[in-house]
């Protein structure tokens, strides 16, 4: 089976980092993918974990730890623009990609 | 450089009526994904092909039908439509390697059923 677990709604301010915790529950788990997406737009790929450990690209960082089921997306310098639905996507055994609700993220002025 | 695109963009339809939407990449993904997005509800998978020659069904089937006609076009039929499947869909591919989880999606068909 499979459960994915974000928290609904984050807000920041512009400057701020801000961190989108996933929690995740995947047969044959084989990594972690974070995805974008604008109001009105399609998601946009950000990232991807397969090993342990913290991915940098940028202002964004994901982290993965397999032993906890755990993944985090980490925002720096937060800038208008990143107001978007950020969403994590656990990749299993199968080439079944279950999305979840996402978290919504508001960046304040 | 097209990536995945899907037709129609925009659709309205009655309560009964038929319709298909078509997707097609041109990426040589072997992956391909019908998903469905509601306000609040996140994205959810209708139907997917892990490989040419095969189709599985995602969370939210029912109502939905697809066909991977060859490598390249991944396409969803709404045989009667229903008012509950209005929705933004999307089409993604995937190169369907094990640990490459990098979906490509297409703008989006916005369908309104009456």
């Amino acid at each position: 089976g499979q459960s994915l677990e974000q928290p609904s709604e984050v807000t920041a301010v512009e400057g701020a980092i801000v961190q989108i915790n996933c929690t995740y529950q995947t047969s044959g788990f084989y990594g972690l993918s974070w995805y974008q997406q604008h109001d009105g737009g399609a998601p946009t790929f950000l990232s991807y974990n397969a090993l342990d450990g913290l991915e940098e690209t940028g202002r964004f960082s994901s982290f993965l730890s397999r032993s906890d089921s755990y993944g985090y997306l980490l925002l720096q310098e937060l800038q208008m623009k990143d107001s978007a639905s950020y969403f994590c996507a656990p990749e299993g055994a199968t080439n079944k990609l279950i999305f979840g609700t996402g978290t919504l993220l508001a960046v304040q002025p | 450089n097209a990536g995945v695109t899907q037709t129609p963009k925009f659709q309205v339809l009655k309560t009964g009526q038929s319709m298909t939407l078509q997707c097609a990449q041109d990426m040589n993904h072997n992956s391909m994904y019908w998903y469905r997005q509601d306000p609040g509800m996140g994205l959810r998978l209708i139907y997917y092909s892990a490989s040419e020659g095969t189709t599985d069904k995602g969370e939210v089937p029912n109502g939905y039908n697809v066909s991977r006609l060859n490598k390249r076009e991944f396409s969803l039929r709404l045989e009667s439509a229903a008012p509950s499947q209005t929705s933004v869909y999307f089409c993604a591919s995937n190169p369907g390697s094990s640990g490459a989880n990098v979906l490509t999606f297409g703008a989006g068909s916005r369908l309104t059923v009456l």
